[in-house]
């Protein structure tokens, strides 16, 4: 069974303020997700990265791919309150591509 | 529709009746999805469907759930007995193509049906 553990669980910053999200797991995935989900709502994809060491940018969002393509990391610089919702990283299974293993998300709260 | 369409938005059931949820997914998409979250819990995979292939059922919980797609479209999700433990949201996912790698276009995520079994 693969398992992405997914830190911190919670995060509460000011406005202004740099953050990092870890995912990190043991297991090597074929490609990476990060997903933010606000509230009544389903997830919604942000950026998908595929290549072991894969940088993106997405303005003030930053996100890192492993070289082994076993962890991945979201950056957000100067976070605004828009910021504010669930994150989650979500990996795609080598030998069967529809099957995505998620963390367990990190609740980001942005405080004026 | 522009969206993945799922209903009901909400449904209570009394325990040990049996639910059908529905998803209609992204018109020309053609892998479609189950999943299931759990308050404090991550997104469980229940199931998949890829165009004219067998369905990947390696997620189902038990023999009570099943679920159908019918012309490539429209699925529904079956739990029959219906548990306690079964209180979730049920969200429907669909994408062009199983490896969302491959088109850079990721899973498009309905709403969910929020599940409470009583």
């Amino acid at each position: 069974t693969q398992l992405l553990e997914q830190s911190p669980q919670f995060l509460s910053i000011q406005e202004g303020e740099n953050l990092t999200v870890y995912c990190n797991s043991s297991s090597v995935f074929s490609s990476l997700q990060w997903y933010r989900q606000e509230p009544g709502e389903g997830p919604v994809l942000l950026v998908t990265v595929v290549t072991g060491g894969e940088v993106k940018k997405l303005k003030r969002l930053t996100f890192q791919f492993g070289d082994a393509r076993k962890d991945s990391s979201l950056h957000i610089t100067a976070a605004q309150t828009g910021d504010t919702g669930l994150y989650l990283c979500a990996g795609a299974d080598l030998t069967s591509y529809g099957k995505l293993t998620f963390g367990q998300g990190t609740i980001l709260t942005v405080h004026p | 529709g522009a969206g993945v369409s799922q209903s009901p938005s909400n449904k209570v059931t009394e325990k040990g009746k049996d639910v059908e949820l529905r998803c209609d997914p992204i018109s020309g998409h053609t892998a479609l999805y189950w999943y299931r979250q759990s308050l404090g819990q991550g997104l469980e995979f229940l199931i998949y469907f890829q165009g004219n292939s067998a369905p990947d059922k390696s997620g189902l919980p038990s023999d009570r759930f099943s679920a159908e797609r019918t012309g490539g479209s429209v699925s529904t999700l079956t739990i029959q007995r219906t548990q306690q433990e079964d209180s979730a949201v049920y969200l429907c996912a669909s994408s062009f193509s199983l490896d969302p790698a491959v088109y850079n276009y990721g899973y498009t995520f309905g709403s969910g049906t929020r599940l409470t079994v009583v």
